[in-house]
Formats: structure tokens, sequence, C-alpha cells
């Protein structure tokens, strides 16, 4: 059971380059999120999707970029690699009804010197 | 706008002992949903329940036990005789449904030590 799949797993960037998480879940889920984690601070919602084509910003948005092209795959970029964007970041999908189960990647973890 | 707070940064607790982590929510919806996960210090997000906001009945799951009041606003979360696999950091959350977009607010996080 493949589940959700991140990669890469860890990353090292130099500030100003640019890099795309994957993301990919075989469960037909049309929700798909991306989430990121600092010390202190839990988990905040970057971007989410509710199907192919829709994507819209969650509460941290700034110098990401998401698309949707398939159900199945919903990348994340960074643009241009800021020192604040080090983090954890994981993706996570569900079926697009209310209250369920919401599953996670096992996590990227991105440094940017 | 929806918040969760788990006030406890960090527990640390002898093996054996029980242990509650506690967590208060705002939100001003009528319908929503509660969850704990878990944080292994391999750095995965485990789920360990779902409660939504009409089933205010507690939860027994082996040595996990949730406690959901409604009344005060709290999902709090106890493991009885604790085991030094239970330590890991411990997250609440709270589902924000926006059209049905299931988005989820955590709170900060309780780091949960057990020594042997």
């Amino acid at each position: 059971n493949a589940g959700v799949t991140q990669t890469p797993k860890f990353q090292v960037l130099k500030t100003g380059q640019s890099m795309t998480l994957q993301c990919a879940q075989d469960m037909n889920h049309e929700y798909m999120s991306w989430y990121r984690q600092d010390p202190g601070m839990g988990l905040r919602l970057i971007h989410y999707s509710v199907g192919a084509g829709i994507t819209d910003q969650g509460e941290v948005p700034n110098g990401y970029n998401v698309s949707r092209s398939t159900t199945e795959d919903f990348p994340l970029r960074l643009l241009s690699a800021a020192p604040s964007q080090t983090s954890v970041y994981f993706c996570a999908s569900s079926p697009w009804t209310s209250g369920n189960t919401i599953y996670f990647g096992e996590g990227s973890w991105l440094t940017v010197v | 706008a929806q918040k969760v707070t788990q006030a406890q940064t960090e527990i640390s607790v002898v093996e054996k002992e029980d242990v509650t982590l506690d967590c208060v929510y705002e939100t001003r919806d009528t319908t929503y949903y509660l969850f704990w996960y878990k944080q292994p210090p391999s750095g995965e997000l485990v789920f360990l329940i779902r409660r939504n906001s009409f089933d205010e009945q507690n939860e027994i799951s082996g040595r996990y036990s949730w406690n959901f009041q409604k009344s005060t606003s709290s999902f709090n979360f106890t493991i009885t005789a604790s085991q030094v696999v239970d330590s890991a950091v411990y997250f609440c959350a709270l589902s924000d449904v926006d059209q049905g977009a299931q988005k989820l607010v955590f709170g900060q996080g309780t780091r949960l030590t057990i020594n042997p």
C-alpha cells in the first residue's frame, strides 16, 4: 500500500534556487493539501486542492505554487527559495467529504542555506 | 477563526504512569471534526482518532482514551500505563470545512517523553 508518497525526503537548497516537492497518492482521493511544520507552531496549511484543475491558498501560501493536473499528483513548487522556507513539508490527501481521515505522507525535510 | 491550543509544550513521565494531554479549541461552526495525530521520532504523522462534533461519547482504544466535552471546548487525550514507545509529539487538530475542503488547523503539539 503506497498511500501518500513524497519525494525527495531530504533536500538542501541555496537561497534563490527553485525546486519542486513531489506528492502522489494512489487512493483516488479528491482532496490534497500541503502543510509545513515549524518548531513550536504545529502544521500550517500552504495550499490545497479539491480536485484536478482546482487549487486554493491556505494560511501560508506566499513563496509557493501548486498545480493539480491529475487526481494523483499535487506538486509544490518553491519559486525562489528563502531561509524562511526551511521546514518540514507534509503532503496529505483524503476523500472529499467532511470528517474523513486525512492521510499524510512521510514528510520532506528542506533546508535553505 | 478556528484555533487549537495545546498548552502543554512538553511532558515527561516515568513509564507506567498515566498521562493526559490537553487540547482546547475554538470554532464558530456547529459541525466540525477533531483529530489527534502522533509524530514519533521518525517524523511521520500517525492518525489516532477522529471525532465529530455531534458525538460526545468518550472513546477508548487499548491504553488510549479520549474525552470530548463541547461545554468546555476540549478534546483531551489520556494514555494509561504509559510505555517508552509512546514517546512522541502529539498534535490535536480541528477540521475547518470550507465548501467541502477539509482543512486542518493544528495545535502547537505536546512533546511527550516516557522515561524507563
